[in-house]
């Protein structure tokens, strides 16, 4: 069966340090992997997602990168932290089944980022 | 113009009764799939329960059902004998086929329930 590992579970850093979260899956291949942004009580901003190794694709301008360096695993970076960038943070996996609507993204536990 | 309208930001149930949660969506796709996700407080996000636009029969899995209305564009989730598990927050979201390479999800706002013992 397939799982997903997302770390740290919670992150406590100040303004202008450094990030890096990370996402790996297992039990299956070539996924489509997405990380998305929560404020609290609120819905999900989709951060990227990617298709294939190498392939990143940003939905929202912002100081934050991720990168593919494997094919089942996903990061998260920034290279100067924001107050802006609290929040929970989830990644997302999604099997290529297909070329339809049908298969569902599957989530990880998320981390929740507190910036001091 | 929003694509996913939750217009129940919160909702209250007694346990063991029934309770529907709406979701509207607009799309000029003949194709596309409506999912349903629950968020615990605990953070994650589970999968619930899918919808294809094509599909004649209402989705069901367990308790939950999907009350899919095409013509009102509406796919409202309904959770019968509700549980003091199923506090939560629940999250409609839609694939449109121009989407369905990228996988990309539109989600709603979300609505929080709460079930009363």
């Amino acid at each position: 069966s397939q799982t997903i590992h997302q770390w740290p579970a919670t992150l406590v850093q100040p303004v202008g340090s450094p990030l890096s979260l990370e996402c790996t899956v297992e039990g299956t291949s070539n996924p489509n992997l997405y990380w998305y942004r929560q404020a609290a009580g609120r819905g999900l901003q989709l951060l990227f997602y990617s298709v294939g190794i190498g392939q990143i694709s940003s939905e929202v301008p912002q100081n934050l990168s991720a990168s593919r360096p494997q094919d089942r695993q996903f990061i998260l970076s920034s290279k100067k932290l924001l107050l802006s960038d609290s929040g929970f943070y989830l990644c997302a996996w999604m099997a290529k089944i297909g070329t339809g609507v049908n298969q569902p993204q599957h989530f990880g536990d998320g981390t929740r980022l507190s910036i001091l | 113009a929003q694509k996913i309208t939750q217009t129940q930001p919160g909702m209250f149930v007694q346990e063991k009764e029934a309770v529907t949660l709406d979701c509207t969506y607009d799309t000029s796709d003949q194709s596309y799939g409506l999912f349903w996700y629950k968020q615990p407080s605990s953070g994650e996000m589970i999968f619930l329960i899918y919808q294809g636009s094509y599909d004649e029969q209402n989705a069901t899995e367990g308790r939950y059902s999907l009350n899919f209305q095409k013509a009102r564009k509406s796919a409202n989730l309904v959770i019968s004998a509700s549980q003091l598990g199923d506090s939560a927050m629940y999250f409609c979201a839609m694939r449109e086929y121009r989407s369905s390479n990228t996988g990309k999800l539109i989600f709603g706002q979300g609505t929080t329930l709460q079930v009363k013992p």
